[in-house]
């Protein structure tokens, strides 16, 4: 399996631009999740889905921030419009499923700098 | 959801030298307990985890951590460091969701 893949891995734009984020869970894998790293904050969770249906998204953090899931193997975060503190490592996960000892595999992210 | 802290923010150490990284988690019932690695520029990888069963887990490239669950504490330990453990390490609580402490960054000099 080729793991938790993303693109693109690195993007730049302009503040005010929308930024699509991709994400293709490992095949089977019923859950995933999607991370923001920053120095300052640290890893946060943004949202997570269970069978494609979004389960928490407390972390989401405003309207500007969506994210969708609308198969099992695929799920976007967009962000419109970007700002420069949006600026982060965006991570994006999955597991099993939610909970318990289950291992969270975790893709290569997405560096974006919003200039 | 769980609260997960962790006591050093960053460590610098010899190669040889051991390692001991400290973890708390808030929550007092069941709880799955992680290790995760974040070597410079790649993503997190899974270290060791914790469920149930015996509180001394071993994991992959030496490392270890106990769960003590009177202290709510789940330290990462490794007996001898090389120059590539250089990397960020999270301890991280599962209950319904992971929740990560702040993350330790090592430098281990060659």
């Amino acid at each position: 399996d080729a793991g938790v893949i993303q693109s693109p891995r690195h993007e730049v734009t302009e503040m005010g631009q929308e930024v699509t984020l991709r994400c293709k869970p490992i095949s089977g894998h019923n859950s995933l999740f999607w991370y923001r790293q920053t120095m300052m904050r640290g890893l946060e969770l943004l949202i997570y889905f269970n069978n494609n249906v979004p389960i928490d998204d407390s972390g989401m953090p405003e309207d500007r921030f969506s994210a969708k899931m609308p198969n099992a193997s695929f799920s976007t975060l967009k962000i419109q419009p970007s700002e420069p503190r949006d600026s982060a490592v965006y991570f994006c996960a999955s597991s099993l499923i939610a909970g318990g000892d289950n291992e969270q595999f975790f893709g290569p992210g997405t560096r974006l700098t919003v200039l | 959801a769980q609260s997960v802290s962790q006591h050093n923010h960053h460590v610098i150490l010899s190669e040889a030298a051991s390692l001991e990284l400290g973890c708390n988690y808030s929550y007092g019932g069941t709880v799955n307990l992680f290790w995760y690695v974040q070597y410079p520029g790649q993503h997190l990888q899974l270290l060791l985890k914790y469920f149930s069963g015996d509180p001394l887990v071993k994991g992959i490239k030496g490392f270890e951590a106990e769960f003590i669950k009177s202290k709510f504490s789940f330290n990462l330990r490794k007996p001898s460091v090389q120059w590539s453990d250089t990397a960020e390490y999270f301890c991280a609580a599962n209950d319904y969701k992971l929740s990560f402490g702040a993350g330790t960054t090592v430098t281990v000099r060659a």
